[in-house]
């Protein structure tokens, strides 16, 4: 089946550093990833789109020079926040599109900002 | 605007009891509807989808869902609980014009007794 890993699982950090996340499907590829973001007992809420080969397309409130995201390859997505504080703690989930319809999800990556 | 409802923040149930998680969406054009589950520090795992035909849709570990267009529902059911199945399970939604763009609920917590 389609299988989506992130890397690393968990980081701790602190404030004012910079930190990458990165996704990669691991048995296809993926010309479309997802960035989303999960406070603690909320639900999932989509933080951008990752295009392989052009720019990510940022939902609304979400800040682009913050979360920087790079889809180098049809593989390979990276997020990387910049200058992280404690707010931006949070667990953070990529997925993969298979087919047309379908989004698989990775393990996820909780980022603790002291 | 879509939007999806889960009214049930946490369902209590004894083992081996059936079990209904309600999800209920508004969206002005076609849908796709899917379950997601969560178990604790990890992402998330596809349960079950509906995209067309039967509005009956079987999924994985015994789950299944039913599309209702005219309460614009889609409700998750299991006939039999596993202490296993506690987690937290999401409704979601896309546009079938825009099949990348997920909107979830808030999620219900499933909390199986022994």
């Amino acid at each position: 089946g389609a299988v989506v890993s992130q890397h690393p699982s968990r980081v701790i950090c602190k404030s004012g550093t910079s930190v990458k996340i990165e996704c990669r499907s691991l048995d296809f590829q993926a010309t479309t990833m997802f960035w989303y973001r999960q406070f603690p007992k909320q639900s999932l809420m989509l933080m951008a789109t990752s295009n392989e080969g052009s720019k990510a397309t940022y939902e609304q409130g979400v800040e682009k020079d913050k979360f920087l995201i790079n889809h180098a390859s049809l593989t390979l997505s990276t997020l990387t926040v910049t200058s992280a504080h404690p707010e931006d703690s949070s667990f953070y989930i990529c997925s993969a599109v298979v087919g047309q319809e379908t989004q698989y999800f990775g393990p996820g990556t909780r980022l603790l900002v002291l | 605007a879509q939007s999806v409802t889960q009214l049930d923040s946490q369902v209590p149930v004894f083992e081996e009891a059936p079990v209904e998680l309600r999800c209920n969406y508004s969206s002005s054009v076609s849908v796709y509807l899917f379950w997601y589950v969560q178990y604790p520090n990890q992402g998330l795992q596809l349960l079950l989808k509906y995209l067309s035909g039967s509005t009956l849709v079987k999924g994985i570990n015994g789950f299944e869902a039913e599309f209702n267009k005219s309460q614009t529902s889609f409700h998750l059911r299991k006939p039999s609980v596993h202490i296993s199945d506690t987690a937290e399970y999401f409704c979601a939604v896309s546009e079938r014009a825009d099949t990348d763009k997920l909107i979830f609920g808030t999620g219900t917590r499933l909390q199986v007794f022994p």
